[in-house]
């Protein structure tokens, strides 16, 4: 059972826009910011969305994130192939004292 | 660019010990905090430690306190994690990774190295 619920999988037809949501506690995500990770089929993470919403160099603008009290929100515009990944969100727990992360959402583009 | 490598994984039996070795170069090692992530077969990713810079600091998740030492040698851009009395649950993929402060999470990641605990 992971700190952070997130949707187990979503899908959408490409150039849809889906969202993926991640709710968590006032001593995660309601007292620090979320950041978003991308995991292509048989690679490593990658860093996609930090402080909320802001976006690493390199990141498309068709990724986007927000923050609202203890939920936070992946959204994806224009949905490619390519976009067919796991998505996990994770936040610093303070009563923890550790990082915690969603248990990861799927998503297939049909 | 950041380059990350772990190596050490393998197959060990329960109640035995590995240590993992994470080299880093593309970037002042001495400069970050760095991380161990895992990721059981089909699961998702779990934080396993943090370390801060000159290694004085170290935060673990509940399930390794007391077993698992996380350590760096920063004169060798190398990052460790002593794991002893392994358990089933802690096969996974361990991942090592760069903490970006301005990221406030892991900006870099390695490829991962394989622990498998039989029973």
């Amino acid at each position: 059972q992971s700190v952070l619920t997130q949707p187990p999988s979503t899908s959408g037809t490409p150039g849809q826009r889906v969202t993926i949501s991640c709710s968590g506690s006032s001593s995660s995500i309601g007292s620090n910011t979320v950041n978003w990770y991308q995991q292509l089929p048989g690679t490593a993470p990658k860093l996609l969305i930090y402080r909320n919403n802001q976006r690493p160099s390199g990141v498309p603008d068709r990724f986007s994130g927000s923050k609202s009290g203890t939920s936070a929100s992946l959204a994806i515009s224009g949905l490619q192939s390519e976009d067919e990944a796991d998505y996990y969100c994770a936040a610093w727990d303070d009563s923890l004292n550790g990082v915690v992360f969603g248990g990861g959402t799927k998503l297939t583009v049909l | 660019e950041v380059q990350l490598v772990e190596s050490g994984g393998g197959l060990v039996q329960r109640g035995g010990s590995l240590r993992l070795s994470c080299a880093g170069s593309g970037f002042t090692f001495s400069d970050y905090w760095m991380s161990w992530v895992r990721q059981a077969p089909g699961k998702g990713l779990e934080w396993v430690a943090n370390i801060n810079q000159d290694g004085s600091e170290k935060y673990y998740v509940a399930s390794v306190k007391g077993r698992f030492t996380m350590s760096r040698d920063n004169a060798k851009n190398s990052l460790y994690l002593q794991m002893n009395s392994l358990r089933a649950e802690d096969t996974a993929v361990y991942y090592c990774a760069r903490w970006g402060y301005y990221y406030f999470g892991m900006d870099g990641w390695g490829q991962g190295t394989t622990v498998t605990v039989s029973s």
